[in-house]
């Protein structure tokens, strides 16, 4: 069965650099897309951004571009989000997923908080 | 960007009941690039509806999508305890996704 897997819960200062993994099974990892999905408490989810598995192409929503990467890694079937200059702002439930235009498998979800 | 209006905020109904959700687009989302979500706390969205009306994989048939242009709706039929949750709509436009702010479907 298809799953992806997150990394676990992380706290961070502000100023610092969080980087979340997003291992996939169950389906070849290259055939989809990966995308990163934030939500803030109380609040709808908010699109990141996507890398293409296969040729590691990136789009990035205009809000994080220039501090957030994401990455893949195929040999292990892994994505990665790496979202720099962490701000209070940032704290979020940050979740992967799968799809091209919805997205049908998620994530756990990681919790990122950034607290001085 | 495309920002997604849903309404109501909080739907107030009894198990058994129907369920109508909007989904209102700033401009017009192609049929093919909106999908609806269901979430429950704690948990990631699980998706519902892809292509405006399409179910997903396991979806019971009491959930059922409409719209085009920029009027969507998701409609649950007979409401069963485990649907009171929180939905979200969905679109894709130019290589970048938005999603709604969500209606509550809570128990009156």
């Amino acid at each position: 069965q298809v799953q992806l897997v997150q990394s676990g819960a992380d706290m961070k200062k502000p100023g610092a650099s969080v980087k979340v993994s997003c291992e996939a099974s169950g389906y070849i990892f290259t055939n989809y897309e990966i995308h990163w999905v934030r939500q803030a408490p109380g609040q709808g989810p908010e699109w990141m951004g996507r890398i293409n598995s296969a040729d590691g192409h990136t789009k990035y929503s205009l809000k994080f571009q220039g501090r957030l990467a994401i990455t893949r890694e195929t040999s292990a079937n892994t994505a990665y989000m790496e979202l720099n200059s962490l701000r209070s702002e940032d704290t979020a439930v940050y979740f992967c997923a799968r799809g091209a235009v919805s997205f049908d498998y998620w994530g756990q979800g990681t919790l990122v908080t950034v607290s001085s | 960007e495309i920002v997604l209006t849903q309404s109501p905020g909080t739907l107030s109904l009894s198990p058994g009941d129907r369920a109508t959700l909007s989904c209102r687009a700033s401009q017009s989302v192609s049929s093919r690039f909106l999908a609806w979500y269901q979430q429950k706390p704690g948990q990631a969205p699980r998706l519902l509806i892809y292509a405006a009306s399409s179910r997903a994989t396991g979806i019971p048939d009491r959930f059922s999508g409409s719209g085009s242009g920029t009027d969507f709706s998701l409609t649950i039929n007979r409401l069963e305890p485990e649907d009171f949750a929180v939905y979200y709509c969905q679109q894709y436009s130019n290589s970048l996704y938005t999603f709604g702010q969500g209606t509550k479907l809570e128990i009156k």
